[in-house]
């Protein structure tokens, strides 16, 4: 069964990068058909898309984030992680990563299960 | 940026059937939007329920089923139960990047 795991700081300070890794169990990450995204989610409000990567390196990011958000991979160790810069109390949230696959019409079927991070000082 | 929409709350009686939409305020959601639908209940990861508009995932229960509606993508539960009591997401794509709705809070009473 393919397994998602998110980890990082759970505390950022203001105007410091927030750098989160999602560790991939139970599957390559370097199918041809998945892409690997983040999505994350601030206390009591809805979803927010924040990107994408293929393990060829190929990314994807919301407009409203892009000029913040780098989304990476390393294959070897089964790992694709997310650097926001510049933050602030707005982007406290859980963040998840989750699996998407393009042969199958996009299902986004397997999460993580989330970690809280929390921007203060 | 491209605004996809919800309704905030519904409300449906056990056994009844409820639809729930979303809208873009690009024009019509098509096929090409593989519009996906997630179940959230608190304090839990979303569970994916429908993909590519109409599909369902193995572990998604029959009563739900996904469609296109007047422009819009759809997600209807028939004969609901009371653990369907969540909140509802949809998820548009464009051109590569995905954009959540805001969400619908079902209640079942």
């Amino acid at each position: 069964q393919l397994l998602l795991q998110e980890s990082g700081p759970a505390l950022v300070k203001p105007s410091e990068t927030l750098s989160l890794t999602c560790t991939v169990s139970g599957g390559s990450i370097s199918g041809s058909s998945y892409y690997w995204g983040w999505i994350r989610q601030p206390p009591g409000k809805g979803l927010e898309w924040i990107g994408n990567i293929h393990y060829s390196g190929t990314t994807r990011q919301s407009p409203s984030l892009q000029s913040r958000v780098t989304i990476s991979v390393d294959t070897s160790k089964n790992q694709f992680s997310l650097r926001l810069t510049s933050v602030t109390a707005a982007d406290t949230a859980v963040y998840f990563c989750a699996r998407d696959d393009i042969s199958s019409g996009w299902p986004l079927d397997y999460w993580g299960q989330g970690t809280l991070v929390t921007v203060s000082s | 940026q491209t605004v996809v929409t919800q309704e905030p709350s519904l409300t449906v009686s056990p056994g009844g059937t409820v639809t729930l939409t979303c809208a873009s305020s690009s024009g019509a959601v098509t096929s090409s939007s593989f519009s996906n639908w997630f179940q959230q209940k608190p304090g839990q990861a979303p569970r994916a329920l429908i993909y590519s508009t109409t599909n369902k995932h193995t572990w998604t229960p029959a009563r739900f089923s996904g469609s296109l509606l007047g422009g819009k993508a759809a997600l209807t539960v028939s004969g609901v139960q009371p653990e369907d009591e969540a909140d509802y997401y949809c998820l548009l794509h464009y051109g590569g990047a995905r954009v959540f709705g805001g969400g619908t809070k079902l209640t079942v009473l």
